[in-house]
């Protein structure tokens, strides 16, 4: 059973462009929100983090979008370039539980110049 | 020093081979992990050590061994791995217990 379910599988935006990257969850003790940008052949990258506490958190271009009624959170790229093109995961996990990661099953952003 | 490192890069390796993956840090992070990527999918948690004592292993086939010699050091034995365990495996470590980071990995081809 996916714990994060993550859309759209894939996305093409032109530079400038605000691309929007959604996931939801069911598990309501889940309590840590983190983003990952990976590109090919690389290690995922810490980009953005946030707790539910929340509703919103900037980090440069990168802000998470955070509803905990509805349990979704989401990835909004402000003015976004070429070298954004990656693949992004959220993530999901518990304080409790926190060494155990619940990926979501990513997104393939392309930014066309 | 706020990398995890990884070694080798690559590896290729026949199916009745013994090989070894290194990964090293020196955040003074307390839990590392070895996690599983195929290509366009999420990692896949293999296994966690938390104060260098195995703390997760999530059903992984005993050809996959790990160990943790202290602190900063882990490493993945393999042995009469298959085909399909070709993936790129990724080593993190965090300090706490939620910001995971991660090394740029090793790709490991089984022939």
């Amino acid at each position: 059973q996916q714990q994060v379910k993550q859309s759209p599988q894939s996305l093409i935006v032109q530079k400038g462009g605000i691309p929007i990257i959604n996931c939801a969850y069911e598990n309501t003790a889940f309590d840590y929100f983190p983003w990952y940008q990976q590109f090919p052949g690389k290690g995922p990258a810490l980009l953005i983090a946030i707790r539910p506490d929340v509703s919103e958190k900037k980090e440069g271009r990168f802000t998470i979008s955070f509803n905990k009624s509805a349990k979704q959170f989401s990835l909004h790229i402000m003015d976004s370039q070429p070298g954004d093109s990656a693949t992004y995961f959220c993530a999901a996990t518990t304080s409790v539980r926190g060494n155990q990661f619940y990926f979501g099953t990513g997104t393939s952003l392309t930014v066309i110049p | 020093d706020t990398e995890v490192t990884q070694t080798p890069k690559h590896l290729v390796m026949g199916m009745t081979n013994k090989k070894s993956l290194k990964c090293e840090q020196h955040m003074g992070h307390r839990a590392m992990y070895w996690y599983k990527q195929k290509a366009k999918k999420p990692p896949e948690l293999m296994f966690v050590y938390s104060y260098e004592k195995l703390s997760i292993n999530e059903s992984v086939p005993s050809r996959f061994s790990p160990e943790c010699p202290n602190s900063s050091l882990l490493n993945l034995h393999l042995h009469a791995l298959q085909p399909e365990d070709s993936a790129l495996y990724l080593c993190a470590s965090s300090q706490v217990a939620n910001e995971q980071f991660f090394g740029p990995g090793t790709r490991l081809t089984v022939l």
